[in-house]
């Protein structure tokens, strides 16, 4: 399988909204609703933000929201905040109890 | 709360092997697979395959096949990953990733263990 495809970075000011795409294929994101996201602060372990495209963990704030058209998903975040930066991951289900994941994307809070 | 606590850092030299450890505690261990992800020194993350807890059968991603191994011990709710003729290319962050029980994603990632492969 092929990393997902993510922009290698993205910023956006406190207060504002911010949009990272993934893009995979026919085989993964295209083919199943079971896209997740995961947030990594610098030096720390991943914590999981978004699952199946658009649903939140409890405790993540509503500020995150997904979303799904054919083979891109897209993570937004909207009123920004400074602890919001760090860099973002998508995976995606592939099939047969397999995942593939993004390049990731860094996020700076300007 | 649920957790999944790795053993402590490594430095190995080329050509020897290192058992990562990934001890779940929180929840029952046998109802969750456990993934296992590499990430490489300022890349994403990279799946390199589950094993169920239930059944003990191991699944491994492509390029994750022949020197990788998962294994578990039921009995103290441990996962593991054995690397065996470690290269330089196998020096990253080595995280466990609990799977969701009924769903297809995963939920609870491990506190990390960093590999190190030098001479």
């Amino acid at each position: 399988q092929s990393a997902l495809t993510q922009p290698r970075s993205v910023s956006g000011s406190p207060g504002q909204s911010v949009t990272i795409s993934c893009t995979g294929s026919s085989s993964d994101v295209g083919s199943y609703n079971y896209v997740s996201w995961h947030q990594q602060p610098p030096g720390k372990a991943p914590k999981l933000m978004i699952y199946d495209v658009s649903k939140r963990p409890s405790g993540v704030p509503d500020r995150f929201s997904g979303s799904k058209s054919g083979n891109t998903a897209s993570l937004t975040i909207s009123g920004l905040q400074p602890e919001d930066e760090a860099d973002y991951y998508c995976c995606s289900y592939a099939g047969s109890y397999t995942w593939v994941f993004g390049g990731g994307t860094k996020l700076t809070v300007l | 709360q649920v957790q999944l606590v790795q053993s402590g850092s490594e430095l190995k030299k080329p050509g020897a092997s290192v058992k990562v450890s990934c001890k779940a505690s929180g929840y029952t261990f046998t109802s969750n697979g456990v993934n296992w992800v590499r990430q490489a020194p300022g890349q994403g993350p990279e799946w390199m395959g589950w094993i169920n807890t239930n059944t003990g059968i191991p699944t491994y991603a492509q390029g994750f096949t022949g020197r990788f191994v998962f294994s578990l011990d039921t009995s103290v709710s441990t996962a593991y990953l054995q690397i065996s003729s470690l290269q330089s290319e196998d020096t990253a962050v080595y995280y466990c990733v609990r799977k969701y029980r009924n769903g297809y994603y995963m939920d609870v990632w491990g506190t990390g263990t960093t590999v190190t492969v030098s001479s």
